[in-house]
């Protein structure tokens, strides 16, 4: 089992509509966790950063956590095509540790005008 | 602010043949890295430096050797391509002291080995 899962999709909807993408986890030492934001041929960029349990707001996005459940989510609300990208998941045990980050596979998001 | 730059952007090689993937930053970031991303297996970490002069490796790290003279640049050279290093490689890197660990990556070289 991978220390962490994200189901690749894709996932396409209409424009307005809430996007919602979740990894699991497995490892109880990841206490900081990512969202980053690829848009094909680009290099991905940081979305979302949060270490603690429950919600963080930036905008239309929203990230979720639950250390309990080792289960973390991102919703896009009032989707845009702008938001069709790839979304990865990432997570560390230490604050700042980019050379103990694991990455999901990637979900692949279309938003359709 | 050209931020993380990476040459070239595509590259096919021959099997066995070695070569160099660039990379430079201009944010005066002490750590930087090398990843690959392949289909269906997510980013994995190749090698990393904290520092110039420091290096160490990632998760898989065979086949591909670094070195950092500089603060700016951060070299990747593959000594003999295989069929199985075929993949996009993304070079990132940040600040050492920031908490976040904010990545910021390159737009990454396309390599092919037939």
């Amino acid at each position: 089992q991978k220390e962490v899962e994200q189901d690749p999709g894709p996932l396409s909807v209409p424009e307005g509509a809430i996007v919602s993408l979740n990894c699991t986890y497995s490892n109880s030492a990841f206490q900081y966790f990512m969202w980053y934001r690829q848009y094909s041929r680009k290099g991905p960029e940081l979305l979302m950063y949060t270490y603690s349990s429950g919600n963080k707001e930036d905008g239309r996005f929203t990230a979720q956590v639950d250390k309990s459940s080792k289960y973390i989510s991102l919703f896009i609300r009032d989707s845009q095509p702008s938001d069709s990208a790839t979304y990865l998941c990432a997570m560390s045990p230490v604050p700042g540790g980019n050379n103990r980050l694991a990455f999901g596979k990637g979900n692949q998001v279309v938003v359709i005008p | 602010n050209a931020g993380v730059t990476q040459t070239p952007k595509f590259q096919v090689l021959k099997t066995g043949q070695s070569m160099t993937l660039q990379c430079a930053q201009d944010m005066n970031h002490e750590y930087m890295s090398w990843y690959r991303q392949d289909p269906g297996m997510g980013l994995r970490l190749i090698h990393y430096s904290v520092g110039a002069g420091i290096t160490d490796q990632g998760e898989v790290p065979n086949g591909y050797n670094v070195s950092r003279s500089t603060t700016e640049d951060f070299p990747l050279r593959l000594l003999s391509a295989a069929p199985s290093q075929t993949s996009v490689y993304f070079c990132a890197s940040s600040y050492d002291s920031d908490r976040e660990g904010k990545l910021f990556f390159g737009s990454g070289t396309q390599l092919s080995v037939l």
